[in-house]
Formats: C-alpha cells, structure tokens, sequence
C-alpha cells in the first residue's frame, strides 16, 4: 500500500518564481496537509483541505495558496518567491486525525 | 495559546542506555498526543500517540504516558540503539481550534553511538 506521495523531492527556484508543489495522499485518506519545515525546526502548518475546500489555515501569507482534487491528491502553489521560503515542504493525509498523520517525505524547496 | 516545548538537543547516548525524551504542552482540555520520528532525509513517521489522560502509547520500545496533572508527554526507550539515531518531534492536535492541524515542537535530535 504506498502511502504518501510527494513531488518533485528537489527543486531550485529563483526569487520572484513561482512553484508548484504535489502531494498524492494514501490510499483511503481524504485529507490533505501542508507543513513547511525550516532547517532545524518542527513543521509549521500551512494549510488543510477537505472536500477540496480549505478547512484550516496557518499563518501564511497569500503567496500560498492550494487544491485539492476529486482524488484527494493535492498541490502547494508558493508566488513571488522569497529567499526565506527555502525549506523542506510536508504532505500528510488522514482520514481519522486521532489516528495520526502520514506523512510523505518531503519536496526540498531551494531558492536562490 | 497552543504549544508544545520539548527539551534541547542534542541527546548523545551509547548504545544500550536508557532514553528519555522530556515535553510539554500548552493547550486548554484534552488534547491529542504524538510523538514522530525523522531519519535523515525523510518525512515524519509517527512513532506513538495518546489521546486521553493516563493513556500510554508504546511501539518499537518507545513508551509515552499522557500525565494531564504535568501536562507532558515524556518519550522513554530503555534500550536505545545505534538504529535510533534520528530527529524526535512531540505534537498535539488541539480540542479548541477549527480544525485537526498538528502543533510541533522544535524537535530532539538523538545520537546512538556503539
């Protein structure tokens, strides 16, 4: 049973790009998260999507923003790019919270 | 608001020692509890979690117990291996929010040597 699949695992941007990140979920699970996970620190929430609605939002700028599809599959979208948003960015699906997160492992965001 | 604080790392440990691994939260009732793991260059893998007081979460010979009184969720292993090596995130998932977010801590980072 795959679990969480994440794409691409590396990429290098400019300042001022765009990015377009993608997440499939485990097979069952129907809810999607994001974290951003800074080098050195515990994952920050970003936001959740449940019924390709955004449940739940951290406290992140606009310049991110998401989806989530009829298949549960998500994409972070990330504009106007900043030095500080390098990080490793996490994709974690549920389907019952209490149950714990899965989480994919990672897409490294490097901008330059 | 909601937090959770875990002690500095680095832990430096041999082989065989016994681990514990201190946190604490910040959260109004009755949270959900996890601890996650994070080797080198992967996602988190939860590791164990406990969702009411007194409830001990266990595997792979981590143990956790939810002390509501202490508000913690200490980490324990009484025999760390070299195969333990890796970053330890506590979290929670609050009662009172709009939603099912983790909060984490900073992180532990662990070091098993033989």
């Amino acid at each position: 049973d795959a679990g969480v699949t994440q794409s691409p695992t590396h990429l290098i941007k400019t300042r001022g790009q765009q990015v377009t990140l993608r997440c499939s979920p485990k097979s069952g699970h129907d809810t999607v998260s994001w974290y951003q996970q800074a080098l050195g620190q515990g994952p920050q929430f970003i936001f959740q999507y449940y019924e390709e609605e955004e449940r739940q939002r951290g406290n992140f700028p606009d310049r991110f923003s998401g989806h989530q599809f009829p298949n549960y599959s998500s994409e972070l979208n990330v504009n106007a790019l900043l030095l500080g948003d390098s990080a490793l960015y996490l994709c974690a699906s549920v389907l019952s919270p209490n149950y714990g997160y899965t989480f994919g492992s990672g897409t490294r965001l490097t901008v330059v | 608001g909601n937090s959770v604080t875990q002690m500095e790392g680095p832990v430096t440990l041999s082989e065989e020692a016994f681990l514990t691994i201190n946190c604490t939260y910040t959260a109004t009732g009755y949270p959900s509890l996890f601890w996650y793991v994070q080797y080198p260059g992967e996602g988190l893998q939860l590791l164990l979690k406990a969702t009411k007081a007194d409830d001990k979460g266990s595997n792979k010979g981590f143990e956790a117990t939810y002390r509501k009184e202490t508000t913690s969720f200490h980490l324990e292993k009484g025999s760390v291996q070299v195969s333990d090596s890796a970053v330890y995130f506590c979290a929670l998932i609050p009662i009172n929010q709009a939603g099912t977010a983790l909060i984490f801590g900073k992180g532990t980072t662990l070091s098993v040597s033989s």
